[in-house]
């Protein structure tokens, strides 16, 4: 079974500042599909970024960027230019390629981001 | 707005009891999945649905089913209510292919006292 690990509960960045969430991944599979959602204190579940694993180049939407390192089975989300808006739970979440139907998300425990001024 | 609609809200209701929670997916997309999310936890996948046939399991309770119906529309039933129950419920959807995201309803918050 493929399971997502991420392995900051919380962290914390400045208002502006960088700031990196680490989440690695257990899969046999070689093609397969991984996500970023960002769940702000109202609950609702906001995709953030996706990256195709046959990809090699990584997706970048506006200040987030991720590194996904195959071999490594990491997937890590930056946050450039930190915003208030940001401050949020962030879950990193796998998704296998889908064999006749569209396949669930198994998602990783979460990471608490906190931005201070 | 993701699209996907789900209701109610908020659900209060005693242990033993049995609730309905509503999904309509967004226009198009056949899939509906559902997940818990209890107290500060991750989201826990219950079961998913494709153009009204089951597609996969995952811990979901017996005391716990769903359906999809001809117009595409989930319920998930939960039955003989515990505490450990109380957890906000998502319902998400989907098109085909697998690349394309789940697209998250706003949950109801479910709250057995």
């Amino acid at each position: 079974a493929q399971t997502v690990t991420q392995s900051q509960p919380e962290m914390s960045v400045q208002e502006a500042e960088t700031v990196t969430l680490s989440c690695t991944y257990d899969t046999s599979e070689s093609d397969y599909y991984l996500f970023w959602y960002k769940q702000p204190p109202s609950r609702q579940m906001i995709l953030v970024i996706r990256q195709e694993a046959y990809k090699q180049q990584n997706a970048t939407e506006n200040r987030f960027s991720v590194n996904f390192q195959k071999a490594a089975k990491s997937f890590s989300l930056k946050i450039s230019d930190s915003q208030l808006g940001d401050a949020a739970m962030y879950f990193c979440a796998y998704r296998a390629l889908p064999t006749g139907t569209a396949s669930k998300l198994t998602f990783g425990t979460g990471t608490r981001l906190q931005v201070t001024l | 707005d993701s699209g996907v609609t789900q209701t109610p809200k908020h659900l209060i209701t005693a242990t033993g009891q049995r609730v309905t929670l509503r999904c309509s997916p967004r226009s198009g997309d056949l899939s509906v999945y559902w997940y818990q999310q209890s107290l500060d936890q991750g989201l826990q996948f219950l079961i998913h649905y494709y153009n009204g046939e089951e597609r996969a399991k995952g811990n979901i309770l017996e005391r716990f089913s769903a359906q999809q119906f001809p117009d595409l529309h989930s319920e998930l039933n939960l039955s003989s209510l515990e505490l450990g129950d109380s957890a906000l419920y998502f319902c998400a959807s989907s098109t085909y292919p697998g690349n394309s995201p789940l697209h998250f309803g706003n949950g109801t918050r479910l709250t057995v006292t």
